[in-house]
């Protein structure tokens, strides 16, 4: 599997937008880019997915560079319950291969 | 429609007993996804299967470890003769089709096993 690069940790205010980078310079042409999240004491949970194009649901926005080499998780408001780990993972097909993700601490 | 349900949520053995994990996917899913994530590491695949067969256990351990998904039934990883470094969260996910690109998978709350 393509390998993605995070970092370890962010901080982040309540209410203020969050931007998690993902660097993926290998990533293939058939390989989406999926976000899940770990919350504490929980299973992973689905965030987001894309390909190529910029999407959007009403958990997260996921922005895409044009080459593909890198995105971006985005959090329009953090909340206290937005305080987790988020994994950045790519996949074409079979399972999915978790890294260490990005440990996003909230503060109120 | 129910998620992902696996039981029991926490599980105590001593060392050297058999450890059961059940994992019942959601409804209309066909596969399941075994994962184990040890105290403050990250999640580690260990088996993919489909109804009655083993696709994938290339994150199994050699010895002790099994897991098998009926026709009936839910999954079972089943951990024979347990020992401490045996401890961890184990998750299951399941998905309605093999996991394609942009297929999503969904995880039940885990087993948290701990040998004493």
């Amino acid at each position: 599997d393509a390998k993605t690069t995070q970092p370890n940790s962010m901080e982040s205010n309540e209410e203020e937008p969050v931007h998690l980078p993902c660097n993926h310079s290998t990533i293939s042409g058939t390989d989406y880019i999926h976000w899940y999240r770990q919350l504490p004491s929980q299973g992973p949970e689905y965030v987001i997915h894309g390909l190529t194009s910029n999407v959007n649901n009403r958990m997260a926005s996921l922005a895409i560079a044009e080459d593909r080499k890198s995105s971006t998780l985005i959090l329009h408001r953090a909340t206290l319950r937005d305080a987790a780990v988020y994994y950045c993972i790519l996949r074409d097909l079979g399972m999915l291969t978790f890294g260490g993700g990005t440990r996003l601490m909230v503060k109120p | 429609n129910a998620g992902v349900m696996q039981n029991p949520r926490h599980l105590v053995r001593r060392r050297g007993q058999e450890a059961r994990l059940r994992c019942s996917p959601m409804k209309g899913h066909s596969h399941v996804y075994w994962y184990r994530q040890l105290p403050e590491e990250g999640l580690k695949f260990m088996v993919y299967l489909q109804k009655e067969n083993i696709i994938d256990e290339s994150g199994m351990p050699k010895e002790r470890f099994s897991a098998e998904f009926p026709k009936e039934g839910p999954s079972i990883l089943r951990i024979q003769q347990v020992v401490r470094g045996d401890s961890a969260a184990y998750f299951c996910a399941s998905s309605p089709s093999q996991l394609v690109g942009g297929t999503e998978a969904f995880f039940g709350q885990g087993t948290r096993l701990t040998v004493v």
